[in-house]
Order: structure tokens, then C-alpha cells, then sequence
């Protein structure tokens, strides 16, 4: 079974430019994340899925980030404009049942972004 | 912001050895995993241990849960290199249905 899939897996860009990442989950999982994770710390939170509804995006920064799920699969985070203190890895998750907190998450291998 | 934190932050030890870390967390739980993270298969869950359980064991890990003192501890016996990671607490956010990572244990095991 394949896992989660992202992409792209290293990313370099110059401040204020837009980025994409991408995320395709586990075949069968509705529920999908994005986190962040800042070097020497655990991943954080930005956005929880289920299906195509965002239903915990408390703790996405809306005035330059950006999600969606249209299809309830494949999910897309944006950054537009990307700041120097954007650079992090972004990690995609996904799990099989609605529970976000209760059950075993399945990550993806993360996209390493660095803005110059 | 992270609830779960580690102790200790980072270890070393001999293959063969056994590798203990904590993590304490400040609000009740329902339930508590562990996750390992290395450069070669990103973050992969290891356990979960729910508030009403004390102790789970999965192959050489064994993970015990203290919920009057809100920790929890990872043990990993017979330690091998592969085992070389970052191990990450991390717990359900009382309330908000929100997974909580800690800042993590680096751990190295020398062959």
C-alpha cells in the first residue's frame, strides 16, 4: 500500500515569491493535515481535513497561507507571499477515521521549504 | 503550542542497551502516542496508549502512562542502530480534537 505522497521534496525560493505544496493521502483516509515543523521542534497544526471540509483552521495564518481539498483526495497548501520565517518543513498526514487526536496518523515525507 | 515535552532531550548509548525518555504534558488526555522521525523514513507512529491504560508494550518499545503525574515514558530495549531518531510525545489537546507534538528526544545508538 503506498503511503502519503508529497511534493515536491525540497523547495528554494526568494522572499515574497508564491509556493505549492502538495499532498495525496493514504487511498481510503478522509481525514488530512498540513503541520509544520520548525527545525529541533514537533510538527504543529495548521489545517485538519475531513473530506473536503476544513474543519481546524484555527491555526493557519489566512493573510498568506492557503488550503484546499476539493475533491475530498488530493489536498494543495499555498503560501503567497512566502516571508524568510516560512522556511520549515511542511508535513501532509492523513488518517483513517474522523478522530483527529485518537488514532494513528500516516505522514508524508515532508516538503523542506527555504526562502532566501 | 506544544503540549507534550521530553526529557531527556537527547541521549546517547551503546547498541544493545536500553533507551529511556519521558514526556510530560499539563492538561488531561485521552490518549497519548509516540512517534519516531529519521532522515530515512520521516515521522512513523510507534504506540498509543489511552488514559484508562498504564502500560503497553509493542515488540521492544514499552510505553507506561501516569496520569496523576501527566507523564509518560518510552522504553526501548536492545537498542540498535536503526533505532537512531528523534522521538516525539504527542497528545490529544484536551478538547479541540488536535494532535499536540513535544519538542522531541534526539537518540543516538552507537553500533
Amino acid at each position: 500500500e503506498a503511503g502519503v505522497v508529497q511534493s515536491p521534496r525540497y523547495k528554494i525560493i526568494e522572499k515574497k515569491q508564491p509556493v505549492a505544496f502538495w499532498c495525496n493521502p493514504i487511498s481510503g483516509h478522509n481525514t488530512l493535515y498540513w503541520y509544520l515543523q520548525n527545525l529541533g521542534q514537533g510538527p504543529e497544526l495548521l489545517i485538519r481535513y475531513e473530506n473536503e471540509e476544513a474543519v481546524d483552521d484555527s491555526q493557519l495564518p489566512k493573510d498568506r497561507f492557503s488550503a484546499e481539498r476539493l475533491k475530498g483526495v488530493d489536498s494543495t497548501l499555498k503560501i503567497q507571499p512566502a516571508e524568510l520565517g516560512d522556511s520549515a518543513v511542511y508535513l501532509c498526514a492523513s488518517s483513517a477515521r474522523t478522530s483527529g487526536a485518537g488514532n494513528e496518523q500516516f505522514f508524508g515525507p515532508g516538503t523542506r521549504l527555504t526562502v532566501l | 503550542s506544544q503540549q507534550g515535552e521530553e526529557d531527556p532531550q537527547a541521549l546517547s548509548i551503546q547498541e544493545g542497551e536500553n533507551a529511556t525518555m519521558n514526556c510530560s504534558y499539563k492538561t488531561s488526555i485521552n490518549n497519548l502516542q509516540w512517534y519516531r522521525q529519521n532522515s530515512g523514513r520521516g515521522l512513523v507512529h510507534l504506540i498509543l496508549i489511552r488514559s484508562n491504560e498504564r502500560e503497553k508494550h509493542s515488540g521492544r518499545l514499552r510505553v507506561t502512562l501516569d496520569t496523576s503525574k501527566k507523564s509518560s515514558s518510552l522504553l526501548i530495549t536492545a537498542s540498535r542502530a536503526a533505532d537512531t531518531a528523534s522521538y516525539f510525545c504527542a497528545t490529544d489537546e484536551g478538547g479541540n480534537n488536535r494532535l499536540a507534538f513535544g519538542k522531541g528526544n534526539q537518540v543516538v545508538v552507537i553500533p
